[in-house]
């Protein structure tokens, strides 16, 4: 079965310093989501792409963190520079279609982010 | 915005009963519901995905049921065993996914 690919699996670095976390969707799925998520907690919406372009990063804080999907495939998702309250799992998750196609949300399995 | 519940946080039972995890959203106005399995330190997999227009989907022995109308999705496990031990998310969607924080299932052998 076709899988979301992620890498790192983990990433330790220290605050001030930047990070890049990788992501490779279904082949074909137009649209990608970068989730965050706190222990105990579910995924926050980061932000989406469709094909290339940015739909929703309402909840991106962009200050310090930057998304690209340049050609509408795989995606980076950028910190810099990190702080302490970073720490979480960085989740990307893709999809044939929007929520209204019923196409399933598949996930892959993550960066697990601690900032020392 | 979504709000999502799910009741309860936590659940530990014997192997082999039957259970029912919950969840409800705010806002009925969604094209689907799917619900998730995470084991520790993974990502989310897909377990249903059920439309705005069924009630039901099984999917062997799961069972999800959609009561769109008051904001309710439960999911049945039949006869749980312990490698069902994980943690149980919903996500009713809207324009995106809105997620609940879970229910930590602990089946016992």
């Amino acid at each position: 079965e076709a899988e979301v690919a992620q890498s790192p699996r983990y990433k330790i670095t220290e605050k001030s310093q930047a990070v890049a976390f990788w992501c490779d969707p279904i082949s074909g799925h137009a649209t990608l989501y970068w989730y965050r998520q706190i222990l105990g907690q579910g995924p926050e919406l980061l932000v989406q792409f469709q094909d290339e372009s940015v739909v929703d990063d309402s909840q991106l804080p962009k200050d310090r963190f930057s998304a690209e999907r340049l050609k509408g495939v795989d995606s980076t998702l950028k910190i810099q520079p990190a702080e302490l309250g970073d720490s979480a799992m960085y989740l990307c998750a893709s999809t044939s279609g929007l929520p209204g196609d019923n196409s399933p949300l598949h996930f892959g399995n993550g960066t697990r982010l601690t900032v020392t | 915005k979504q709000e999502v519940t799910q009741i309860p946080a936590a659940l530990s039972v014997p192997e082999g009963e039957n259970l029912v995890l919950n969840c409800s959203f705010t806002d009925s106005a969604i094209y689907n519901l799917q619900w998730f399995r995470q084991d520790p330190g993974k990502g989310l997999t897909s377990l249903l995905l059920i439309q705005s227009s069924q009630r039901e989907q099984t999917s062997g022995r799961l069972n999800a049921s959609l009561d769109k109308s008051s904001g309710r999705s439960t999911l049945y496990i039949a006869a749980s065993q312990p490698g069902d031990s994980a943690t149980y998310l919903c996500a009713p969607a809207i324009n995106k996914f809105y997620f609940g924080s879970g229910t930590k299932l602990n089946v016992k052998p």
